[in-house]
């Protein structure tokens, strides 16, 4: 398996602009995670899904996050309007339930807003 | 609330000498302990996790961690550090809803030649 992909690795974009950022989880794995990772902050997670239903959304920080899962295989993470205090890492992970709760992560997307 | 907290920001090293990176956790009931790793650029990768058993578990890389539940700790451990272990490690518990993962907030680690 290629492992969880996300795409963009880098976004780089102007304040006021919406963003998307996406996630691949591993087949077969049932949570999918979304985290943010900052200087200031460290790993905070933002919202995890469940067999694509969101379960603990408690994490986004307002509502210009949104995150969907339509299916299985894909993940979105939006952010209209962006501000410059969103640049950060945005992380996703995935895992399989049964597995003792470990999650396995992808590379992130390292967004920049000017 | 489940919870880790690494109290080291950084910890350094030389090379071929003995690593610990401490992380220490409060929990409800019986802990599900994890250790990650990140590297430069990439996302985390799980190192090893505690569930019940031994209290010492080995894991990835030559790493290991042991758990004292009288001290409630669970450090990372290698016997012999290399260069390539310079990274950004992190403890982590399982949450109360059994579902996610709590971490800590991270210690970076510096091996010198």
């Amino acid at each position: 398996d290629a492992g969880v992909i996300q795409s963009p690795r880098h976004e780089v974009t102007e304040m006021g602009q919406e963003v998307t950022l996406r996630c691949k989880p591993i087949s077969g794995h049932d949570y999918l995670f979304w985290y943010r990772q900052t200087m200031m902050r460290g790993l905070e997670l933002l919202i995890y899904f469940n067999n694509n239903v969101p379960i603990d959304d408690s994490g986004m920080p307002e509502d210009r996050f949104s995150a969907k899962m339509p299916n299985a295989s894909f993940s979105t993470l939006k952010i209209q309007p962006s501000e410059p205090r969103d640049s950060a890492v945005y992380f996703c992970a995935s895992m399989a339930s049964g597995a003792k709760n470990i999650q396995y992560f992808g590379a992130g997307t390292r967004l920049s807003v000017l | 609330a489940q919870s880790v907290a690494q109290p080291e920001d950084q910890v350094n090293v030389a090379e071929g000498n003995p690593l610990t990176v401490k992380c220490t956790y409060s929990v409800s009931g019986n802990p599900y302990l994890f250790w990650y790793v990140q590297y430069p650029n990439r996302g985390l990768q799980f190192l090893l996790k505690y569930i019940t058993g031994d209290n010492l578990v080995k894991g990835s890389y030559g790493f290991e961690a042991e758990f004292n539940k009288s001290q409630t700790s669970f450090h990372l451990k290698k016997p012999s550090a290399l260069v390539s272990d310079s990274a950004l490690y992190f403890c982590a518990v399982r949450d109360i809803s059994f579902q996610k993962l709590v971490f800590g907030t991270g210690t970076r680690l510096l091996v010198s030649p």
